[in-house]
């Protein structure tokens, strides 16, 4: 079974508070995905990653950065966490498929509160 | 617009009922097409893809129509275990990005 697992099920952090958010998945998938997901709007896609040291944008970057220093881990930062970062964050994974998009394996998420 | 577009619900429906989901896209040149279901405070799980025409696995049935760009799930003999939020997700033009829906809650009932 494919196993994504995150670093915090549960986060409490102050405003201006610097935020590590860990993600580590065990099937070597070159994809990995960190998304937030907030109530009628659905998954937003933060950043992507789809090779080591590589990254790229999502449709919602403001406020975030990444780090992919190896294959398995995928690390969301909040460099200055504000208060309208309050959400559930979703890791996800999959591996390369072609011209087919594949299907993609989420960690169990992080509920982060920023006070 | 939003690119994925599903109506929230709640659906309540009794146990054995049959229910359906339907859900809009708006880039016409999406190749890929899924429905995930994300229990409550879980992460989403794929349920089925949808490919081509569409494809039927036990009690869900998924249909594609390209041409209106709608994508549909169907639920027949409902198990109270079917209550959750389904998400209609679609890939972006290019790579391998996903847009999920805001989803769709069902309830199934005794």
């Amino acid at each position: 079974d494919v196993k994504v697992t995150q670093s915090s099920r549960y986060l409490v952090k102050r405003t201006g508070e610097k935020v590590f958010l860990e993600c580590v998945q065990d099937m070597d998938h070159e994809n990995m995905f960190w998304y937030r997901q907030d109530p009628g709007l659905g998954l937003r896609l933060i950043y992507f990653s789809y090779d080591v040291k590589m990254k790229e944008k999502g449709d919602i970057p403001e406020g975030y950065s990444v780090s992919r220093e190896k294959k398995e881990r995928f690390s969301l930062i909040l460099e200055s966490a504000s208060t309208n970062q309050t959400s559930m964050y979703l890791c996800a994974s999959s591996p390369i498929a072609g011209e087919r998009v594949d299907e993609q394996f989420f960690g169990p998420g992080t509920r982060l509160t920023v006070l | 617009r939003k690119e994925v577009e599903q109506d929230p619900g709640p659906f309540n429906v009794p146990e054995g009922a049959t229910v359906a989901f339907n859900c809009t896209y708006s880039n016409s040149a999406s190749q890929s097409f899924f429905w995930y279901r994300q229990d409550c405070r879980k992460e989403p799980k794929l349920l089925m893809s949808v490919y081509s025409s569409g494809n039927e696995d036990g009690r869900f049935t998924a249909q594609l129509n390209r041409a209106s760009q709608y994508i549909s799930l169907l639920i027949r003999d409902s198990k109270l275990s079917d209550s959750a939020t389904y998400l209609c997700v679609v890939n972006k033009k290019y790579g391998n990005k996903l847009v999920f829906g805001a989803g769709t809650i069902l309830r199934v009932k005794s």
